[in-house]
């Protein structure tokens, strides 16, 4: 059973245009939900994070909204650029941060 | 800069093979990992260790072993390779309980 649902699994966004990426998990023991990205080739990388005590975060063009009782965090990404084209994942941890639960990823592609 | 460095980038191997994965990490992390990514099922835990010598199962571990003699490498062991062990393994580490988890390019195997 996977534990953090993702959607869409691809997702095609036109240059300037605003792509969100979806999640929702089931375990409400959960209290920390980063966010990674990764180029073809390589390992992915964090972008961004968040705890379940605030509601968003941004950084940059990168925000995470968490919807606690809904049990759902998403990824918006404003002035999508063609570099962001990526796969995204979103992820959940409890407690000590050793285990890490992964959704199944979002493909991005920003189209110039 | 952390680096997690994984010794392969592409690996060929037979049915039946023993396989083994190669990971070395320079910021003298505690934690090390190791996933399977898949498409459409995302990162997979296999193991992961908090300590030399000591290790703990992940979501999937059957088919592997894993061994840790020095706190820098992790070592990934398929006993007898078979054809659904074809995957992307990615190897992670980090400081102890604190996140986040830095990743390794990964090393692509295919088992024929």
């Amino acid at each position: 059973q996977q534990q953090v649902k993702q959607s869409p699994q691809s997702l095609i966004v036109q240059k300037g245009g605003i792509s969100i990426i979806n999640c929702a998990y089931e375990n409400t023991a959960f209290d920390y939900f980063p966010w990674y990205q990764q180029f073809p080739g390589k390992g992915p990388a964090l972008l961004i994070a968040i705890r379940p005590d605030v509601s968003e975060k941004k950084e940059g063009r990168f925000t995470i909204s968490f919807n606690k009782s809904a049990k759902q965090f998403s990824l918006h990404i404003m002035d999508s650029q063609p570099g962001d084209s990526a796969t995204y994942f979103c992820a959940a941890s409890k407690g000590n941060f050793n285990k890490f639960y992964f959704g199944s990823g979002t493909k991005l592609n920003v189209k110039p | 800069d952390v680096k997690v460095t994984q010794s392969s980038r592409y690996l060929v191997k037979r049915t039946g093979e023993k396989v083994f994965l190669e990971c070395v990490q320079d910021m003298d992390h505690e934690n090390m990992f190791w996933y399977r990514q898949d498409p459409g099922l995302g990162l997979r835990l296999i193991y992961f260790s908090y300590d030399v010598k000591m290790k703990e199962k992940g979501d999937i571990p059957e088919g592997y072993s894993v061994s840790r003699e020095k706190k820098e490498r992790f070592s990934l062991i398929l006993e007898s390779a078979s054809t659904n062990q074809t995957s992307m393994y990615l190897c992670a580490s980090s400081v102890g309980a604190v996140p986040p988890l830095h990743f390794g390019n990964g090393t692509r195997l295919t088992v024929t």
